[in-house]
C-alpha cells in the first residue's frame, strides 16, 4: 500500500529560526510533489508543485525538494514567522494520471 | 476573481437524510475532486472527475454518490447509506486529468456534522 509519512506530527519553534518539514513516501516512484499549507478550518492553499523533471522549487522564503531515488521531499521555511503558523501537507501520484495520496501532515507553531 | 467555490460552509444532516454539497470552479479546470478531511488525518478521495459526464469512484466512494453534467460544477451527495459523514469536506480541481499531474487548487471547505 503507498503510503505518505509526514514527521514530525507537530513542530514548535520560536520566530526567526530555519526549519525544515519532511515528507517520505513508502514507494520512491513518486511522479511529482505538492506542498500545500493549511489553517485551522480553512481548505488547503496550494504552495509548491515539484514537476517530475524537477528536483526543487522555491517561493519566497520556502524551498522544497524532491529527492525520487530516497523517496523523500522536505519543505525548508526560512526565518519563520508567526504567520507561518498552520498545516503543512504533502502530496503527489505515483504516474501521471493517477490518483494522488496525501500525507497527514505537520502542525507547526511559531513562538513570537 | 477565479478559483473554486464551495457552498454550504456548515450543514447539519439529519439521521436517514440525504444532503448535497455544491462545488463550482470558473478556472476552466477539466478535473475535479471530492476528498473527506477527518480530525488529525490526512486527505481520503471520495470520487474524481477527469472530464465532464465521467466520473471515478475513490478510496473511500460507499455512501456517497456524484454527477458531473456541466465542467463548471461537482456536485456531491452524501446519501443516507453513509454511517458516519460527520466530516469536513473539500472539493478540488486542476488543468488536465489524463494527460499530466497538474496542480490541484482547493476550496474553503464543508463541514457536514449529523445531528
Amino acid at each position: 500500500k503507498q503510503e505518505v509519512t509526514q514527521i514530525p506530527a507537530a513542530l514548535s519553534v520560536p520566530e526567526g529560526e530555519n526549519l525544515v518539514l519532511n515528507c517520505s513516501f513508502t514507494d520512491s516512484a513518486i511522479y511529482n510533489l505538492q506542498w500545500f499549507r493549511q489553517d485551522p478550518g480553512k481548505g488547503l492553499t496550494s504552495l509548491l508543485l515539484i514537476q517530475s523533471s524537477q528536483r526543487e522549487q522555491t517561493s519566497g522564503r520556502l524551498n522544497a525538494s524532491l529527492d525520487k531515488s530516497s523517496g523523500r521531499s522536505t519543505l525548508y521555511i526560512a526565518a519563520s514567522q508567526p504567520g507561518d503558523s498552520a498545516t503543512y501537507l504533502c502530496a503527489g501520484p505515483y504516474s501521471s494520471a493517477s490518483k494522488i495520496i496525501f500525507g497527514s501532515g505537520t502542525r507547526l507553531s511559531i513562538r513570537p | 476573481d477565479g478559483g473554486i467555490t464551495q457552498s454550504p460552509k456548515y450543514l447539519f444532516r439529519k439521521e436517514g437524510q440525504n444532503v448535497t454539497l455544491s462545488c463550482e470552479q470558473n478556472l476552466n479546470h477539466d478535473a475535479m475532486y471530492w476528498y473527506r478531511q477527518d480530525p488529525g488525518q490526512g486527505l481520503r478521495l471520495i470520487y474524481y472527475s477527469q472530464i465532464v459526464n465521467d466520473f471515478q469512484k475513490g478510496d473511500i466512494a460507499e455512501g456517497y454518490s456524484v454527477s458531473r453534467e456541466k465542467k463548471e460544477s461537482f456536485p456531491l451527495t452524501v446519501t443516507s447509506a453513509q454511517k458516519n459523514p460527520t466530516a469536513f469536506y473539500l472539493c478540488a480541481s486542476s488543468m488536465a486529468g489524463t494527460s499530466s499531474y497538474n496542480e490541484q487548487f482547493f476550496g474553503p471547505g464543508t463541514r457536514l456534522t449529523v445531528l
